[in-house]
């Protein structure tokens, strides 16, 4: 069964704290790996799209990784603005829809 | 650049009473979707729309409808509501399939039945 999990549930960091949070996936041929970045009372907002293992996308304090099981958004020096639900997503190859995993809620205290 | 916009953004429900909400995208995507999310469970599929004039069930199909207008708006209703569906509601669209971006959300309804 194609599945989408992702650790941990939330996260607290002080400000420039880094960290990473994780999303694993089992799916059979990836076709690309989504992350989401998701504010209280709003829609979820796309971040990357990654392909292959190895692949690498940066955005501000955000760089997202890809091997062949999961996936990791590094979050470097984070501030308070960071502060969101990050949801991972993943197409599945049973009927072409998106599967999203639960998310993490991190929390980047001042 | 509205993308997808939603309404309403909040609405409260009497237990039996009925309410369409609608759904509009502007980015000529084929796709749409509607969500549910509540807390712990993640986004859960309702129903979608591949393309224009045909939609099918999603994870949680059972007691809404819904109804692919035209190629830019796709309403849900609830046609007898029941507190088990207060929750988050939120449309989605994407290109043929899930595109490289994957899916655009609207913004959201808010949804209490009491």
């Amino acid at each position: 069964e194609d599945q989408v999990t992702q650790s941990p549930e939330a996260l607290r960091l002080q400000e420039g704290e880094s960290s990473s949070l994780n999303c694993s996936y089992t799916v059979s041929g990836l076709r690309g790996l989504f992350w989401y970045r998701q504010d209280p009372g709003k829609g979820p907002e796309f971040l990357f799209t990654l392909y292959s293992a190895g692949e690498e996308k940066e955005k501000e304090r955000l760089k997202a990784t890809l091997t062949k099981k999961e996936s990791f958004l590094h979050i470097t020096a984070p501030k308070p603005e960071d502060s969101a639900t990050y949801l991972c997503a993943v197409p599945s190859n049973r009927d072409d829809k998106i599967i999203f995993g639960k998310g993490t809620r991190l929390h980047i205290l001042p | 650049n509205a993308g997808v916009t939603q309404t309403p953004k909040f609405q409260v429900l009497k237990t039996g009473q009925s309410m369409t909400l609608q759904c509009a995208q502007d980015m000529n995507h084929n796709s749409m979707y509607w969500y549910r999310q509540d807390p712990g469970m993640g986004l859960r599929l309702i129903y979608y729309s591949a393309s224009e004039g045909t939609t099918d069930k999603g994870e949680v199909p059972n007691g809404y409808n819904v109804s692919r207008l035209n190629k830019r708006e796709f309403s849900l209703r609830l046609e007898s509501a029941a507190p088990s569906q207060t929750s988050v509601y939120f449309c989605a669209s994407s290109e043929v399939g899930t595109g490289e971006f994957g899916y655009t959300f609207g913004s959201g309804t808010r949804l209490t039945v009491v």
